[in-house]
């Protein structure tokens, strides 16, 4: 178990819907990613927070939005849903401090599996 | 083409085999190398993360990086069926605050008896 709580496990929801995946990161981390696994991209990753900021950021879509609460965990927003958009959705964190990488190497959740009927 | 390059197999290989599993990449400012091992519907897990150039070894694994030929290994020795999984590569080009990691799309591993 690597301490990051994502949930819900599945999701099946049609197309133009809209949906929100929840993750909690570890204790004591401050950072938290988000990656899309798809089989024929792979891991892609979309955003990153740190500490509430937004601190980076991939191909992510206009219809998809993120963000860090005070408690630190982090909701990822996807809207007007599409066919493509079916994929696993999994949250990483980190300590994120510093310039040393075993302070920032990243622990994945279980993953959402978002399908979109 | 991808900024980060890996045979997607399946490989196949008999318990107690040497494995090697490796990337290619294109982005000189990567430098920090990681290796993720996924079961199938479970998230990925690290095994192992370098810096740089050079040798790691942990138990049955070694991971390598030749920075100037932009290639990175793994070596698994001794493998058992439970290391049948999908491996990950991945690199950053920095360990900070906004070090997104960029993903090989996974060599799929199966040890048989």
């Amino acid at each position: 178990d690597s301490g990051v709580t994502q949930t819900p496990k599945h999701l099946i929801t049609a197309t133009g819907q809209r949906v929100t995946l929840r993750c909690s990161p570890r204790s004591g981390d401050l950072s938290v990613y988000w990656y899309q696994q798809s089989l024929d991209q792979g891991l892609q990753f979309l955003i990153q927070y740190y500490n509430g900021e937004e601190r980076a950021k991939g191909n992510i879509l206009e219809r998809f939005s993120a963000q860090q609460f005070p408690d630190l965990h982090s909701e990822l927003n996807l809207s007007s849903l599409e066919l493509g958009d079916s994929a696993l959705y999994f949250c990483a964190s980190s300590v994120g401090r510093g310039g040393d990488l075993a302070k920032n190497i990243q622990y994945f959740g279980a993953g959402t599996r978002l399908s979109v009927l | 083409q991808k900024e980060v390059e890996q045979d997607p197999g399946p490989l196949s290989v008999p318990e107690g085999a040497i494995v090697s599993l490796n990337c290619t990449y294109s982005n000189s400012a990567f430098q920090y190398f990681m290796w993720y091992r996924q079961y199938s519907r479970k998230g990925p897990e690290l095994l192992m993360y370098t810096y740089s150039s050079g040798n790691k070894e942990d138990g049955r694994f070694t991971a390598q990086v030749d920075k100037s030929s932009k290639y990175i290994s793994l070596f698994i020795r001794d493998s058992q069926p439970s290391d049948s999984a999908t491996y990950l590569c991945a690199m950053a080009d920095r360990a900070g605050t906004a070090s997104k990691l960029t993903f090989g799309t996974g060599t799929r591993l199966q040890v048989t008896l």
